[in-house]
């Protein structure tokens, strides 16, 4: 049981390069969650899901792009990376039931750095 | 809208009790969260309390929560050098699909 796990853990781009972050979790959860970690600001909410086929904007949606073809994976795109976009970025999914329903589960992170 | 607020850093010595403080907006959140983040990791769940309670203890861990003011605190008795790491408090507001609202997180440094 992996839990969430995040590819890759570290990248870099040129400002407009185009790339995909990968979240996959092995827990059957319903609802994940893309956030951004910038320091002093805490996490912050870019997109979110909460099933197979559904996606919705969080606070910061802007520059993003995100899909959920499959339960088990949640993709989230940079279509045109700028330097604001550098920050670590952290998954995380949640059951919609069951003893762990009030825990979010997060992913160990991506960090990216845009130049 | 929906925010919360913490102070940026904490320093403790070596045994003493931390206290770290949050306060909310959101009157309507039903459970109140504390996240620890050690250097380079992701995020480790350590407690929760769900908005109908005042307080929370789990071993070395207490959850303080005055709905009234809106505060929420995180009590680590003797703490050790292992808890330095950076906590977050965070709120789920009603109906919003589950998402976390977090605080700017508090850096605990612990001195030998």
């Amino acid at each position: 049981n992996a839990g969430v796990t995040q590819t890759p853990k570290f990248r870099v781009l040129k400002t407009g390069q185009s790339m995909t972050l990968l979240c996959a979790q092995d827990m059957n959860h319903e609802y994940m969650y893309w956030y951004r970690q910038d320091p002093g600001m805490g996490l912050r909410l870019i997109h979110y899901s909460v099933g197979e086929g559904t996606t919705a904007k969080g606070e910061v949606p802007d520059g993003y792009n995100v899909s959920r073809l499959k339960k088990q994976n949640f993709l989230l795109g940079l279509e045109s990376a700028a330097p604001s976009q550098t920050s670590v970025y952290f998954c995380a999914s949640r059951p919609v039931a069951g003893a762990s329903y009030n825990e979010q589960f997060f992913g160990p992170g991506t960090r990216l750095t845009v130049l | 809208g929906e925010d919360v607020e913490q102070s940026l850093f904490l320093s403790v010595r070596e045994g003493d009790s931390s206290v770290i403080n949050c306060t909310y907006t959101d009157s309507s959140s039903t459970y109140l969260y504390w996240y620890k983040q050690e250097p380079g990791a992701g995020l480790q769940l350590l407690t929760y309390i769900f908005s109908n309670m005042d307080m929370k203890q789990d071993q070395r861990l207490t959850v303080l929560l005055n709905k009234k003011d809106k505060h929420l605190s995180l009590r680590i008795a003797d703490t050790q050098t292992g808890d330095s790491a950076i906590y977050f408090c965070a709120e789920i507001p009603y109906n919003q699909g589950g998402k976390l609202i977090f605080g700017q997180g508090t850096e605990l440094s612990v001195k030998p």
